[in-house]
């Protein structure tokens, strides 16, 4: 089966901008989780889908969002664009959200 | 919420040891706990993971164990190769929050030859 895939790999954006990430999930995956992934942070839980409804969310400002398509492919928004949004954006998918989780390969997004 | 701790932060060891990390995880609810490995430049791989129904859990030179009781778990590397130094990071899930993993803050293992 072909991996979960991300698109774009690398991103240059300007303050205040707003950028949209895209995610296509393994094959019969229908949960996708988005995670930020910084040097100071770590690793932080921004939102799940599953059948197209956001089922879990994590604590970030409304800036980030999501939303899933009837194929489980997934994407997420940021707007308004601030120095602190550099990051990389890993997605996950699994079969139901409740095991195993397999990630992208992740869009590094850098805001000047 | 869920805090997930990991230690060491940083860990070297000479080809052929053990390398052991561990995690301590504060939300008894959770019963899914997955290990992955980064290697620079690329995605988290899952290497590992343990169900709460589990005490240990083995895979060649990888396993895991769960204290549920004191509320952590570990990894523990046998005959370490240069190839396994990468950052490793734990987490902890509960299945009625699915897909909302806690990470640690991972830890970077390096093996020298």
């Amino acid at each position: 089966k072909a991996g979960v895939t991300q698109t774009p790999r690398y991103l240059i954006k300007t303050r205040g901008q707003q950028v949209t990430l895209s995610c296509s999930p393994i094959s019969g995956h229908r949960s996708v989780s988005w995670y930020q992934q910084t040097p100071g942070q770590g690793l932080q839980f921004l939102f799940e889908y599953f059948s197209e409804t956001q089922r879990n969310k994590g604590n970030f400002p409304g800036r980030f969002s999501g939303r899933q398509f009837s194929n489980s492919r997934s994407e997420m928004n940021v707007s308004t664009l601030e120095l602190g949004d550099s990051a990389l954006y890993l997605c996950a998918s699994s079969l139901q959200g409740d095991y195993e989780q397999y990630f992208g390969p992740g869009t590094r997004l850098t805001v000047t | 919420g869920e805090n997930v701790e990991q230690h060491p932060s940083t860990l070297s060891v000479q080809e052929g040891d053990s390398a052991v990390i561990k995690c301590t995880y504060s939300d008894s609810a959770s019963n899914y706990f997955p290990w992955y490995k980064q290697e620079l430049g690329k995605r988290p791989q899952l290497i590992i993971d343990i169900r709460s129904n589990v005490g240990e859990k083995k895979d060649q030179r990888i396993a895991v164990t769960l204290n549920k009781t004191a509320k952590h778990f570990s990894l523990h590397i046998t005959e370490t190769q240069p190839e396994d130094s990468a950052v490793y990071f734990c987490a902890a899930r509960r299945n009625t929050n699915a897909g909302k993993s806690t990470f640690g803050d991972g830890t970077t293992l390096t093996v020298k030859p």
